[in-house]
């Protein structure tokens, strides 16, 4: 069974930092792109970054680029967040996210499983 | 970017109800496109992958169509557990989401 157990979120004030991380089981994580979505609360569902299988390539929303950066670690099966420079618009519940499809041309394939989500709220 | 709009924002049925929810691309995005539901509290609900295929154990009553820039969202009887939100996601080399679509009772 996948599993994708969000953790790191928390109280944080503007302009400080905060380190997300996703734990992964039940699946060879090694093979798969992840990607990391918010969603502000009462609203709707925003990309924020994605890596692929290997690390090759990495992407982020324009809004997040130069704050944030997403890496991964093969030996721990985890999906990480580095959060720096926190402001208010931050504030979400962050999920981490499976895509379906293997490999390279799967890093963009449909999002199949997520978390259950960790909650960065950004407050002086 | 790929601009991804859902109409209605919001949808007042009654169960045994029919109902579609649209999504448009800003551009054409072929066939790759997911629909998800996702209720308080929860995290989303993969439904529909690649337009019109039908995620494992997803009842027959949901189906999607369309190709290009615009696609549809049809339950064919609304049930009560079908009162959520539902966003599109395009996947055409990036991932954008619609703004949702809230189903509620009538």
């Amino acid at each position: 069974e996948v599993q994708l157990v969000e953790s790191g979120g928390g109280l944080v004030q503007p302009g400080r930092s905060l380190r997300l991380s996703c734990a992964a089981s039940g699946f060879t994580f090694d093979d798969y792109a992840m990607h990391w979505v918010r969603q502000a609360p009462g609203k709707g569902l925003e990309w924020v970054s994605g890596i692929s299988w290997n690390s090759g390539r990495i992407d982020y929303v324009d809004s997040v680029k130069g704050r944030f950066t997403v890496s991964r670690d093969s030996a721990k099966s985890s999906l990480y967040l580095q959060m720096n420079n926190l402001r208010a618009e931050d504030t979400a519940l962050y999920y981490c996210a499976k895509p379906g499809e293997r490999g390279t041309s799967g890093m963009y394939s449909q999002v199949v499983y997520w978390g259950q989500g960790t909650l960065v709220t950004v407050s002086s | 970017d790929i601009q991804m709009t859902q109409s209605p924002s919001t949808l007042s049925a009654s169960v045994g109800d029919r109902v579609t929810i649209t999504c448009r691309a800003s551009q054409s995005i072929g066939s790759w496109l997911a629909w998800h539901q996702q209720k308080p509290g929860k995290a989303p609900k993969l439904l529909i992958y690649k337009a019109s295929s039908l995620e494992s154990e997803v009842p027959s009553r949901f189906s999607g169509s369309g190709s290009g820039t615009e696609f549809t969202l049809t339950i064919s009887s609304l049930q009560p557990d079908d009162f959520a939100t539902y966003y599109c996601q395009q996947y055409d080399g990036s991932y954008t989401f619609g703004q949702g679509t809230k189903l509620e009772i009538k």
